[in-house]
């Protein structure tokens, strides 16, 4: 039972553009939420956080929206840049825990 | 600072061989974790620790053991390795429990 989800394997982009990946949970007892950018052969990179007492956080081109009601978070880029083509992962934790459990990621292809 | 670095890159074994990862970091984080990601899956943590000493169970542990026993090494064991351990694993380590630090990737293949 997949408690984090990233339906969408894979997402195209022109230059310029917004890209919105999207991630859905479902246990309601996750509070801490996390995107991590992944280039082939490395290591997986952090992006942007969010905690439960917030519904949005930005860092430069990032945002990452939280919808606590419907158990769903999103990260937008805008505006998408080639150097963006990346598999990107959400992960969520509880509080107390140090166990994030991770979606099965986004590969992002953004066109030039 | 070369952040979190891991021991070998690459490796074949054969079945019921045994080997160590080794996982380094040289930010004096008290958190370290060694995940594995298969094709199609994300990252599922087998151990983690919480500090010098200290290991524990992450959500995939069974044929894995760690140690901790200096602050700055991390070390994942295989006593007896198998074919559905073929896997890519990675190190992280954290100041807190939630940004993450990665090393680059171990890719192990087991025949």
């Amino acid at each position: 039972d997949q408690q984090v989800k990233q339906n969408s394997p894979s997402l195209s982009v022109q230059e310029g553009r917004i890209s919105i990946l999207n991630c859905d949970y479902t246990n309601s007892m996750f509070d801490y939420f996390l995107w991590y950018k992944k280039y082939p052969a490395e290591g997986p990179t952090f992006l942007i956080s969010i905690s439960s007492i917030k519904d949005k956080n930005e860092d430069g081109r990032f945002t990452v929206f939280l919808n606590k009601s419907a158990k769903h978070l999103s990260l937008h880029i805008v505006p998408s840049q080639p150097g963006d083509s990346a598999v990107y992962f959400c992960a969520a934790s509880g509080t107390g825990t140090y166990k994030y459990i991770f979606g099965t990621g986004t590969r992002l292809k953004v066109l030039a | 600072n070369a952040g979190v670095t891991q021991t070998p890159k690459f490796r074949v074994l054969k079945t019921g061989q045994s080997m160590t990862l080794l996982c380094a970091q040289d930010m004096n984080h008290e958190y370290m974790y060694w995940y594995r990601q298969d094709p199609g899956m994300g990252l599922r943590l087998i151990h983690y620790s919480v500090g010098e000493g200290t290991t524990a169970k992450g959500e995939v542990p069974d044929g894995y053991n760690v140690s901790r026993l200096k602050k700055q090494n991390f070390l994942l064991g295989l006593e007896s390795a198998a074919p559905s351990q073929t896997s890519v694993y990675f190190c992280a380590s954290s100041e807190t429990p939630w940004e993450q630090y990665f090393g680059p990737g171990t890719r192990l293949t087991v025949t």
